[in-house]
């Protein structure tokens, strides 16, 4: 998994909870995603980051928030969780290669809202 | 608005039995398509990536093209192991964070 671990790999909480699930490379990417896929609609990124401290939103990132303050971890939270939310997320890296970035992936967390 | 297309959904194989699965695209403009592979519970591995009209990859039973419209992977004399879930994804130019966007993959099974 191109060193990349993710925890934890699996949670139940209950709706109303605040979740953080982490994301830990040690390739030294600069370059960090967050996805969710679900089925029916594939692999969606949530937000993303382009070095410490720089975080963008991605395309489905209402009720997620990011935080990245060591290039190696990167964090997202759900600040209240709610059913909508339940999926497998996972992390991914990259490092650019000319205007290219081919991600990698972790192996991901399944996160149920109960 | 862009869309990445993969077909057929499933496709059931037997052990030998060459065939190709689709990914078709139409966006604004193309910096690459990648092929991904991802196994039940696991996340998605790397295959290829493809930059341009007319280049072809190959890596083991697997060989992956690219059209102006459409990229194939064609999997010769697939094993069992060959089973799983192959998605493409499509990174468009303009987009120097690399977002991409997936297809909803194909689901491989190949029987003995």
């Amino acid at each position: 998994d191109a060193g990349i671990t993710q925890s934890p790999r699996h949670k139940v909480t209950e709706t109303g909870t605040p979740v953080t699930l982490r994301c830990h490379q040690t390739e030294n990417h600069r370059y960090m995603y967050w996805y969710r896929q679900d089925p029916g609609h594939g692999l969606r990124l949530i937000h993303y980051s382009y070095g410490v401290k720089d975080t963008d939103k991605g395309e489905v990132s209402d009720g997620y928030s990011v935080s990245r303050s060591k290039t190696e971890d990167f964090l997202l939270t759900l600040e209240s969780a709610t059913s909508s939310q339940t999926s497998v997320y996972f992390c991914a890296i990259s490092e650019t290669s000319g205007s290219i970035n081919e991600q990698f992936f972790g192996p991901g967390t399944r996160l149920t809202v109960l | 608005e862009d869309q990445v297309t993969q077909s057929p959904e499933a496709l059931r194989l037997q052990e030998g039995e060459s065939s190709s699965l689709n990914c078709s695209y139409t966006v604004s403009g193309l910096r690459g398509l990648f092929w991904y592979r991802q196994d039940p519970g696991k996340g998605p591995e790397f295959l290829f990536t493809l930059y341009s009209a007319g280049e072809e990859k190959e890596k083991e039973r697997l060989k992956a093209t690219l059209t102006k419209k459409e990229s194939f992977l064609h999997i010769t004399a697939p094993k069992p192991e060959d089973s799983a879930t192959y998605l493409c994804a499509v990174q468009l130019r303009g987009t120097s964070y690399g977002k991409l966007t997936f297809g909803q993959g194909t689901i491989l099974t190949v029987h003995p």
